[in-house]
């Protein structure tokens, strides 16, 4: 079970759009549509942004989307905020109720 | 509405066990509804999940620490807690307790971690 490959950094202006990548095996991003991401601020627990691919929990903005594509999954975040700059973490379930996350990626608003 | 807050010892020695509680209120954890897991975070590191457990009883381990972890619940105290054996230097992390659902629905984050404890520091050094 290795973790899913992330970019490590990505950087976008104020109203920008930037989109992450997620990428794992046809063990488990490829299998399920259950990939989930988190925001994670330094010192903070991690924030629930995106679940079951595409899905928002109530009170997380529009502005964060997910997609999927074969084996990788995608974390788009448009009209970049200052607010955004964080740790963001995809996870997916694979079998048998275990999980794997990504290596995460560190996005910076210039 | 859950919530979660993990404890226990900051400091563990080398070879010794590392042991963490996660005390759950706004709800039961004899609930049917969720599963009850472990992640952690190791310095400049990214997120790993260690395990989780089911109200049964029924427990799933990371494969690459599975000789190591054990993940129990005790619902008496609404509490269930992590035991980490044999522990190295690569055991310091942040240890976070969190909630995945195992029920889908309208709104129902379907395995995905929704409820997260605020995390502890352990530090593995003698």
């Amino acid at each position: 079970q290795s973790a899913l490959t992330q970019p490590a950094s990505v950087s976008g202006s104020p109203g920008q759009s930037i989109t992450i990548s997620c990428t794992g095996t046809s063990s488990d991003v490829g299998r399920y549509n259950l990939v989930s991401w988190y925001q994670h601020h330094p010192g903070k627990a991690p924030k629930l942004m995106i679940y079951e691919g595409s899905k928002r929990p109530s009170g997380v903005s529009n502005r964060f989307s997910g997609s999927k594509s074969g084996n990788t999954a995608s974390l788009t975040i448009s009209g970049l905020q200052a607010e955004d700059e964080a740790d963001y973490y995809c996870c997916s379930y694979a079998d048998s109720i275990t999980y794997v996350f990504g290596t995460g990626t560190r996005v910076t608003v210039l | 509405q859950l919530q979660l807050q993990e404890s226990g010892p900051g400091l563990v020695k080398p070879s010794e066990t590392l042991s963490l509680t996660c005390t759950v209120s706004g709800g039961s954890i004899s609930s049917s509804s969720y599963y009850w897991g472990w992640i952690r975070q190791p310095p400049g590191k990214g997120l790993e999940w260690l395990g989780s457990i089911y109200y049964s009883g029924s427990t799933y381990y990371n494969p690459s620490l599975k000789s190591r972890v054990t993940i129990s619940v005790d619902a008496s105290k609404n509490q269930f807690s992590l035991k980490l054996s044999s522990v190295t230097a690569a055991d310091t992390a942040v240890y976070y307790c969190a909630t995945h659902p195992e029920y889908s629905g309208y709104g129902v984050a379907f395995r995905a971690f929704d409820m997260w404890g605020q995390g502890t520091m352990v530090t593995v050094s003698s």
